[in-house]
Parts: C-alpha cells; structure tokens; sequence
C-alpha cells in the first residue's frame, strides 16, 4: 500500500470549511483512497473514499488531483465535533489491512 | 442498536494473567478485525477473520489468539499478559469486498499492571 503524508496538526474556526491535504505520490493504478477520523476516545469512523473522481457525501467531500498524487478532504462547515484525528489511507481495498499513519489533529475551535 | 460492540470497555489485570476481549457485529459483515492502538496512539492490524477463518495474521506474539466462533462474533484471547500489552484493542468488521468499509467498535482499554 502506498505511504501518505499529513500535516501533523490544524485549527480550524468552527462554521468555516476545513480542508485537509494529504499526499499519496507513490499510489498506483489501482489504489483507493481512504479517510477515517478519530474522535478522542472512540473508535475510528469512516468519513469517505474515492479512487479517481471527486466524492462528495454528508460528511464531507473528496478531492482527488487528477495525477492522483494528492488529495483534500473538506469538511464544508466545521463543527466543535469535528475535532478529531483525521486519517488518510492508501490501500488496494479496504477489506485488507488498513495502515493507519500518524494523521492530522484538526481542532476546531469557537 | 451498536453495530460493533466490545466488552469489557477498561480491563486491568496483573502480568501473568490471561484475559479474553469480546466482540460482536449485528451489520451482517463477514469479515472482522482485531486492531491495537499503542501509547503513541498508531493503529496497527493484529488480525482479520473471514467467514470464521484467518486471513491476515500480522506479527503478533503467540500468546494473542483470536477465535472466531461465528461470522458475527471475533474474540481476543490474549495469555500470559505483560506490561507492554497495555493498550486500547479495537474491533472493526467488514464485507470483503473492494470498496466497503471498516466500522470500529468502541475500543477496550486494557492496562496490565
């Protein structure tokens, strides 16, 4: 499965979008991206996944570069629950192992 | 109703023992997953099971053994416990298919004194 790198933290103002990068330039033809979140304390929580297009469900959206090397996540109107580690993961199918790397820790604050 | 469910939620023992964490699925997933969370908070895979069977095995000592006694349920046995098998243990169940997705029980903090 390919690596990916996240910033390893980020405030965001509760109301506005927060948009969270990640790179994956070693992905290949047949990787899907993945992001999870973990809430302090609990289990981590799909949020969405995508392959080539751009996804968007009521969670949040995905924006996946066309060379695939790089992806955002959004979350359009961050709430004071938003704040979690936010996971992106590259692997062939979920189904497999998920390799969860450091993640980025949004704090959104009032 | 919870769709992964794990008990105990805190468990603390003595090193020596042995202790079993309980998991169960009401999504109707065939596959499903024993994960440990470490102090510095990564998540690694320890185990997947489908249809009752093993298909990932990571590098895990042979005091952890996990048991699957139907689609809808996958135990943690874990013997001789030390101190370093302190963690949270999450459980997680899926289709295995390509696209689906992992939903993760609540977690078992377990603390070996």
């Amino acid at each position: 499965d390919a690596k990916t790198t996240q910033p390893t933290s980020m405030d965001c103002a509760e109301g506005r979008a927060a948009n969270l990068p990640c790179n994956h330039s070693t992905i290949s033809g047949n990787e899907y991206v993945y992001w999870y979140r973990q809430i302090h304390s609990q289990g981590p929580q799909y949020i969405i996944h995508g392959l080539k297009n751009n996804e968007t469900n009521e969670m949040a959206s995905l924006i996946i570069t066309e060379d695939r090397k790089s992806s955002t996540l959004i979350l359009p109107h961050a709430t004071l629950r938003d704040t979690a580690v936010y996971y992106c993961i590259v692997t062939i199918s979920s189904w497999g192992k998920l390799q969860f790397g450091a993640g980025t820790q949004v704090v959104v604050t009032p | 109703d919870t769709a992964v469910s794990q008990t105990p939620k805190y468990l603390v023992t003595q090193m020596g023992n042995d202790k079993s964490i309980k998991c169960e699925q009401n999504l109707g997933h065939d596959t499903m997953y024993w994960y440990k969370q470490d102090s510095k908070k990564f998540l690694k895979i320890m185990f997947s099971y489908n249809n009752k069977e093993l298909i990932i095995n990571e590098t895990v000592p042979n005091r952890f053994s996990p048991k699957s006694p139907d689609k809808a349920h996958l135990n943690l046995h874990i013997n001789s416990l030390e101190l370093g098998d302190s963690a949270v243990y999450f459980c997680a169940s899926s289709h295995l298919s390509i696209e689906d997705t992992q939903y993760f029980g609540p977690g078992t903090r377990l603390t070996v004194l």
